[in-house]
This record gives structure tokens, C-alpha cells and sequence, in this order.
């Protein structure tokens, strides 16, 4: 079935520092993919978003692209935040109705001021 | 606009007593909809999905079960909480017929004592 792999972390950065969570994927047919952020005590939210090969999704900062060669989209950003602190899932889509969202098991970010 | 409602935001319920959590949607209709499960420091576990009034899907069996009496309400129960019930409960939904993103609920925090 279909399956994502990401770096459990947690990671902790120095603000301004760059960043880069790995994510790599295992899919039938042509996924879409996405990141999405979890704040605390508070439910996802999504970050980007990609739906076929060599799109690059961005927000606030974020970028990812999406690699059908390597099966990958690393999230990166070239300056993080304290604010930016948070849990990161990597997830993707392969059923054209939506019935199966599969998620990585969430990059754990701490950003020190 | 499309909103997501979900409800209590936390609730402390005792070993033995039933549970019921409730999630509607506005502003669209026939959604998927998605009960998702998220234990202490790990990632998210699907327990139901639902395509269509009356129709659930469930991914883990256990003591909880899932009901969609309405197009755009989707309600999680259990007859008798075990401890191992505790966690973050996630609904969410996504457009049918797309593979778009899903969009997530605030979350409850259930505490079985």
C-alpha cells in the first residue's frame, strides 16, 4: 500500500537557521502531496500542497517540490522563526475520491530564539 | 466558505462511560469525512472514513464506531471507554471525486481516567 517516510526529529534549530525535513514516498498511480502543520493542542493545517511532478507548493516561507524521480518532497525554509515551531506531517493522496490520506509520522520542529 | 466544526474541544470522561464526539461541516456537500486518532507524541491513525450517509469505512477495529446520520455530520462513539482511548481525535474533511486536500477540525482531547 501506499506509504511516507519522514525524519521523526525532533529538530531543533537557532533562528534564521535554514531548514530542510526530508520526506520520501511510496504510491500507485500519481499521488498529490502535501505538507501540513500542527500547532499545539490545535488540529492540521495545510502548508503546501503538490499535484503531479516537478510542481514546487508555497507558503509563508515554505517550499516543496515534488519529485517523481526520487519520489521525494523535502520541506525547506531558508529562515525560520520561533513561531515557526511546530509539528510537520507529510501526507499524500492517491485515490481520485479522496477516500485515502496516508501521513508520515510528523517532524517535531523547535525553533530557539 | 467551507467551515469545520468539531466538539467538546476537550473532555475527561472515566474508564467504563460512553463517548460521543461530534463533527459538522458547512458550506459544501456529499464530503468525505474522516475520523483520525493521534496518541501522545505520535502521528495520526485513520479509525473511520465515510463517502456518503450511511456508509463507514473503518480502518482499526476497536471498541469505537463511527455514524454519518447526515450529508455533512459525522459522529464518533463508543459504548464503554478504555484507558487506551485517550488521545487527540481529528475530523476532517475533503471534496469527493478530487484527490484535494483534506481540511482538519480544531480536535478533542479526550482524557479516559
Amino acid at each position: 500500500g501506499d506509504s511516507v517516510t519522514q525524519m521523526e526529529g525532533p529538530v531543533t534549530l537557532s533562528e534564521e537557521a535554514c531548514l530542510t525535513i526530508n520526506c520520501t514516498y511510496t504510491a500507485t498511480g500519481y499521488p498529490s502531496l502535501f505538507w501540513y502543520v500542527q500547532y499545539p493542542g490545535e488540529g492540521l493545517q495545510l502548508l503546501l500542497k503538490a499535484t503531479k511532478a516537478d510542481d514546487k507548493g508555497s507558503n509563508k516561507g515554505f517550499e516543496a517540490t515534488y519529485r517523481k524521480e526520487t519520489t521525494s518532497f523535502h520541506l525547506e525554509k531558508g529562515s525560520v522563526q520561533v513561531s515557526d515551531s511546530a509539528v510537520y506531517f507529510c501526507a499524500l493522496t492517491s485515490d481520485n475520491y479522496g477516500q485515502n490520506f496516508v501521513f508520515g509520522p510528523g517532524t517535531r520542529l523547535s525553533v530557539l530564539p | 466558505s467551507q467551515t469545520i466544526h468539531q466538539w467538546p474541544a476537550t473532555l475527561v470522561q472515566p474508564v467504563g462511560s460512553p463517548l460521543s464526539l461530534e463533527c459538522t461541516v458547512e458550506g459544501t456537500s456529499n464530503p468525505n469525512l474522516y475520523w483520525y486518532r493521534q496518541a501522545a507524541g505520535r502521528g495520526l491513525q485513520l479509525l473511520f472514513y465515510s463517502v456518503g450517509i450511511g456508509q463507514i469505512s473503518s480502518e482499526v477495529p476497536q471498541n469505537l464506531s463511527a455514524s454519518r446520520p447526515q450529508d455533512r455530520q459525522f459522529i464518533l462513539s463508543s459504548k464503554k471507554l478504555l484507558l487506551s482511548d485517550s488521545g487527540f481525535y481529528l475530523c476532517a474533511w475533503s471534496v469527493w471525486g478530487t484527490s484535494t486536500e483534506a481540511f482538519f477540525g480544531q480536535g478533542t482531547r479526550l482524557t479516559v481516567v
